[in-house]
């Protein structure tokens, strides 16, 4: 079963617009990772916040974590046609699940020129 | 460096044919996985190794063998297709450093079983 649930399936926008994309998740968590992965491709490591994190940036991203609601949002500013792609957050449950990634069911973003 | 490297990139087999998906990578990196993903739906462990020697069930083990002799290599074994491993296979590999846990996938393995 997909630990994560992700919202929206998909989203469209206008090039320059920011994007916001959200994950819950059932279990308690370590960490949790954003990725992308483009149309044919593996995926690419975004960004990882720990669960004693509340926010992290990286260049356009904004990542953040309310453990309280398991709940995750990856905010991306002033977005680009290069961005689109299929975006997924996995949760990583540390302990003896450490490195094991769920997965959600991830994002599909398209941004038009 | 090459990071982590599958092959083959695409295979079709015949239900009941066995085949060997391989992985490498050259991070020295303990924990490596394989993952399934269908279409439409995020990616799912299969197996699962913490080094030489150790490996662990995921999501989804039924149908596929894996066995870790060197901490280069991960090969995942399909021991008799069944057209509901048609898929796409990552494979990842990663180690704990002082930024978490940041996972490294392959470019993917296309299979189709017919």
């Amino acid at each position: 079963s997909q630990q994560g649930e992700e919202d929206p399936q998909a989203l469209s926008i206008q090039e320059g617009e920011n994007a916001t994309m959200n994950c819950s998740y059932k279990t308690s968590i370590n960490n949790l990772q954003w990725y992308r992965q483009n149309s044919g491709r593996g995926l690419v490591h975004l960004i990882l916040i720990r669960s004693n994190e509340r926010e992290k940036h990286s260049g356009r991203l904004r990542v953040t974590l309310d453990t309280s609601k398991k709940s995750s949002s990856l905010l991306i500013t002033a977005s680009r046609a290069a961005d689109t792609a299929s975006y997924f957050c996995a949760t990583d449950a540390g302990g003896t699940s450490y490195g094991k990634l769920t997965f959600g069911q991830g994002t599909i973003l398209t941004v038009h020129p | 460096n090459a990071g982590v490297t599958q092959t083959p990139k695409f295979q079709v087999l015949k239900t009941g044919q066995s085949m060997t998906l391989q992985c490498a990578q050259d991070m020295n990196h303990e924990y490596m996985s394989w993952y399934r993903q269908d279409p439409g739906m995020g990616l799912r462990l299969i197996h699962y190794s913490v080094g030489a020697g150790i490996t662990d069930q995921g999501e989804v083990p039924n149908g596929y063998n894996v066995s870790r002799s060197t901490t280069e290599d991960f090969p995942l074994r399909l021991l008799s297709a069944a057209p509901s491993q048609t898929s796409v296979y990552f494979c990842a590999s990663s180690t704990r450093d002082s930024s978490g846990n940041t996972i490294y996938f392959g470019e993917g393995s296309w299979l189709t079983v017919v």
